[in-house]
């Protein structure tokens, strides 16, 4: 079955600080791949996504993201966190076939301390 | 850029009632998404839509919802008898024929069942 884990349900970092929000999906085959941000009470924001091709993309906010094959990873990063970057993070994993769906992690939540 | 829009962004109704959640997807959109957040949790597919009919619905979407596109523009959610758990952050999607895999989220409508 189709699953997106993403281990750490909260992350505290101090602004300027690195980052790295980890998700891990299953899938049958290499599926599309998405990180969305969303503030308290907001809708979904996304931040970058991939398809294919260069296994590193780049998003907005100055976010990054590698897909890993071998480890079924697309952990994203980000390398000095603004304080602004506190909110909770979804990964997703977009079907490549059918209605193409997305099936989203369960989120994890980022606080930045000052 | 074009944008998907929804309709109340807030709804408070008594369990029992009838809810009828709106959605404009963007113009040359022709698949057509819901999920649904319950709070502190993570987004959930209920539902696919295309070509005036459901294309996959998750078991969430059970029989007391339904979807339509009543006219060229607007794509509902009807909530028949709601229930205390139907409270959530509803989100609207919707995609292009031909790059479905990119699907573009609403801002979302928070219903809340008393």
């Amino acid at each position: 079955a189709q699953s997106v884990t993403q281990p750490d349900i909260h992350i505290t970092v101090s602004e300027g600080a690195s980052l790295e929000l980890r998700c891990n999906y299953s899938y049958g085959a290499t599926p599309y791949l998405f990180w969305y941000v969303q503030s308290p009470g907001q809708g979904l924001q996304l931040l970058l996504k991939y398809f294919s091709g260069d296994t590193l993309v780049q998003g907005i906010k100055g976010f990054e993201a590698e897909f890993k094959r071998s480890q079924s990873s697309f952990n994203l990063r980000k390398p000095s966190v603004h304080w602004s970057d506190a909110a909770e993070y979804f990964c997703a994993v977009g079907a490549t076939s059918g209605t193409y769906k997305y099936i989203f992690g369960t989120g994890t939540r980022l606080k930045v301390l000052a | 850029e074009p944008e998907v829009t929804q309709t109340p962004s807030h709804q408070v109704t008594q369990m029992g009632q009838e809810v009828i959640l709106r959605c404009v997807p963007i113009s040359n959109h022709l698949y057509f998404y819901w999920y649904r957040q319950i709070l502190g949790q993570k987004v959930e597919f209920l539902v696919s839509f295309y070509n005036n009919e459901i294309s996959e619905k998750s078991e969430i979407f059970d029989d007391q919802f339904s979807v339509e596109r009543p006219d060229g523009s607007n794509f509902t959610l009807k909530i028949r008898s709601t229930k205390l758990e139907d409270s959530a952050m509803y989100f609207c999607a919707s995609s292009e024929i031909q790059r479905r895999q990119t699907q573009y989220f609403g801002p979302g409508t928070r219903l809340l069942v008393l």
